[in-house]
């Protein structure tokens, strides 16, 4: 059974960083791209980044370019994502997913990031 | 990258049918076939239903059917349950490195 458990959210106040991890079981990870959806309260999904199978290809949402890192660990079957500069407007619960056939397949239950003084 | 057009709301009663509609442009909708939907209920993580603008991953019922015309996306949902009712998001490729999500439709069974 494909299971994803995300950790590293919390709050933290503007300006600041966290770092986002996805630890991975029931698959073989290192064969799925994979990527990190987000979803602020009461509103829709929208998507951060993903990342391919040996990490050399990453893309980004537009609002998190410059700011955020997805990167991944094959060995430890782990998936981070690395938020710096962190704005009002990050808030929300940030679901790890994998990518398969240009859709994300499957989520784990997200991790609630809150930005705010 | 504007997010693609879902109507808000959508209802039916049990075992009648409702088909929700994603809007975008020739730059995503109209020039991919990689739309996806989402079910989504509350508190709980979405669950891909549609991928590729008309196949169900393993488990789907055959009740949700997708399809699409130009630059329309469509989701029918037969036989309504009432498990049915939840958020519903599209989503589509935007160029070769690029996704968005529609706003979502919230699915009501009366």
């Amino acid at each position: 059974e494909v299971q994803l458990v995300e950790s590293g959210g919390g709050s933290i106040q503007p300006g600041g960083s966290l770092r986002l991890s996805c630890a991975a079981s029931g698959f073989t990870f290192s064969t799925y791209w994979m990527g990190w959806v987000r979803q602020a309260p009461g509103k829709g999904l929208e998507w951060v980044a993903i990342i391919n199978q040996d990490g050399s290809e990453k893309y980004y949402e537009d609002s998190v370019k410059g700011r955020f890192i997805i990167s991944r660990d094959n060995a430890k079957n782990s998936l981070y994502l690395q938020m710096n500069s962190l704005r009002a407007g990050d808030t929300a619960v940030y679901f790890c997913a994998t990518f398969y056939y240009h859709a994300f397949d499957n989520w784990g239950q997200g991790t609630l990031v809150i930005v705010s003084s | 990258q504007s997010a693609l057009t879902q109507p808000p709301s959508a209802s039916g009663s049990p075992g009648q049918s409702v088909t929700i509609s994603c809007t975008g442009t020739s730059s995503d909708v109209g020039g991919y076939n990689y739309v996806s939907w989402y079910q989504q209920h509350p508190g709980k993580a979405p669950k891909l239903i549609i991928y590729e603008v008309s196949k169900r991953p393993l488990g789907v019922p055959e009740r949700f059917t997708g399809s699409k015309s130009g630059n329309t996306a469509s989701l029918t949902v037969s036989g309504l349950q009432a498990e049915d009712e939840a958020d519903y998001f599209c989503s589509s490729n935007a160029g070769s490195d690029i996704l968005v999500f529609g706003i979502g439709t919230k699915v009501t069974v009366l």
